[in-house]
């Protein structure tokens, strides 16, 4: 069974602060990673995707993927309120099939 | 670029009666998804076709879930009976490679 997990949260930050969001994932086979972000009553939008080991910059946004560990993260910086919102962690195991973490729910605070 | 269509938006259902979704993939998009999003959760896989064949249907109930994807372009999908746990957010998705594109989703309460 391949399983993405994620900290359901609610993670609260500071504006003007680095969010960490953070996902672990169980196939060691998995060849890509992507970060939606959902706003409540929205559907998902994508904000970022990672296939390589190391950082993916764009904008305020970094992706870190550690195939080693089998570990994903996101960092947004300079958090703004706007970045308040749930983030999906999604891996592709195959087949372009994504399977999705619960979500963490992100709170910036003004 | 016109981005997935969904509809209807909203539907209430009681328990044991059925329901149709319909969804319009971007223009071009080989792949289409429908996925079962209940509140505080991740979205879920139920049906994934290449073109007009599926792909992936192991997460489909079938015993009461039916999809259709007839030319290869617009799908339905189908609940009938519905029960009170079908209550979720439907999501149509579409992609040409691995990158997906979501619709905004049909929110479905059964009573």
């Amino acid at each position: 069974q391949k399983e993405v997990e994620q900290n359901s949260g609610p993670l609260s930050v500071p504006e003007g602060a680095i969010a960490s969001l953070n996902c672990t994932y169980s196939d060691r086979g998995s060849q890509s990673f992507f970060w939606y972000r959902q706003y409540s009553g929205k559907s998902p939008e994508l904000i970022m995707f990672i296939y390589s080991n190391g950082d993916k910059e764009d904008g305020r946004f970094t992706a870190q993927l550690n195939k080693a560990s089998q570990y994903v993260s996101l960092l947004i910086r300079d958090s703004q309120p706007s970045d308040s919102a749930t983030y999906l962690c999604a891996g592709n195991f195959g087949n372009e099939k994504l399977t999705f973490g619960t979500g963490t729910r992100l709170t910036i605070i003004p | 670029e016109a981005g997935v269509a969904q509809s209807p938006r909203y539907k209430i259902i009681e328990k044991r009666q059925s329901v149709a979704f319909w969804c319009n993939p971007i223009s071009g998009h080989a792949t289409l998804y429908w996925y079962q999003q209940i509140l505080g959760q991740g979205p879920k896989l139920l049906i994934q076709f290449q073109n007009n064949g599926v792909v992936d249907d192991s997460q489909l109930p079938k015993d009461r879930f039916s999809a259709e994807r007839l030319k290869g372009v617009d799908s339905t999908l189908k609940i009938q009976p519905a029960k009170l746990e079908d209550s979720a957010v439907y999501l149509c998705a579409s992609s040409l490679d691995t990158q997906q594109f979501f619709g905004q989703g049909t929110r479905l309460t059964v009573v």
